[in-house]
């Protein structure tokens, strides 16, 4: 398996546009999470999903913040619209629900800058 | 309660050395506490975990210290090597429920110098 794939690797943008980040999950994994790293707050957790439905969105800092799983092979993650505080590095996680482990799988990344 | 508090922010070791990062919780309700490993331009990576029935694990150089009690649990990295300059989160979740939500804390930089 390639493991969890995220697009694009980086994205600058201008204040105000959309953005859309992108996450294939590995498969065969029924939980999905969105997390942002930055330096002061290390990594926030924003939304997780469980069999593709939004569990837990209580870490989306603001409503422009929205996230969707449609399927189990494909999410995104969309702010709008951007602010140069949205800029970090976001991280997509995939695991699977099942004892004993819990180990999440992240993808590379997207670093996002907003100008 | 959900938070997990980490330090040192940033840590300096010579090669050869023992590093040691804290982390302490407050949700009594956790029972799964891995550590992850990161490397510049990567993602997380899982370590090394453990569960409140040990007191110790170890892996190699790396050993997961933890106690219940106190509500803390520390890596420590034995005969610290350049290569294991990284950042380092400690994390924890509960298990066995509906959803496996795994709350980090906020990460220490190490570096090892050689």
């Amino acid at each position: 398996d390639a493991g969890v794939i995220q697009s694009p690797r980086h994205e600058v943008t201008e204040m105000g546009q959309e953005v859309t980040l992108r996450c294939k999950p590995i498969s065969g994994h029924n939980s999905l999470f969105w997390y942002r790293q930055t330096m002061m707050r290390g990594l926030e957790l924003l939304i997780y999903f469980n069999n593709n439905v939004p569990i837990d969105d209580s870490g989306m800092p603001e409503d422009r913040f929205s996230a969707k799983m449609p399927n189990a092979s494909f999410s995104t993650l969309k702010i709008q619209p951007s602010e140069p505080r949205d800029s970090a590095v976001y991280f997509c996680a995939s695991s699977f629900v099942r004892a004993p482990t819990t180990e999440a799988f992240f993808g590379q990344g997207t670093r996002l800058t907003v100008v | 309660q959900q938070q997990v508090k980490q330090s040192p922010q940033s840590l300096i070791v010579q090669k050869g050395g023992i590093s040691i990062i804290n982390c302490a919780y407050e949700n009594t309700a956790f029972d799964y506490f891995p550590w992850y490993q990161q490397f510049p331009g990567k993602g997380p990576a899982l370590l090394i975990a453990i569960r409140p029935d040990v007191s110790e694990k170890k892996e190699g150089r790396f050993t997961i210290s933890f106690n219940k009690s106190a509500k803390q649990f520390s890596l420590h990295i034995m005969d610290s090597q350049p290569g294991d300059s990284a950042t380092y989160f400690c994390a924890a979740s509960i298990e066995g429920g509906a959803t496996n939500k795994l709350i980090f804390g906020t990460g220490t930089l190490l570096a090892v110098q050689p």
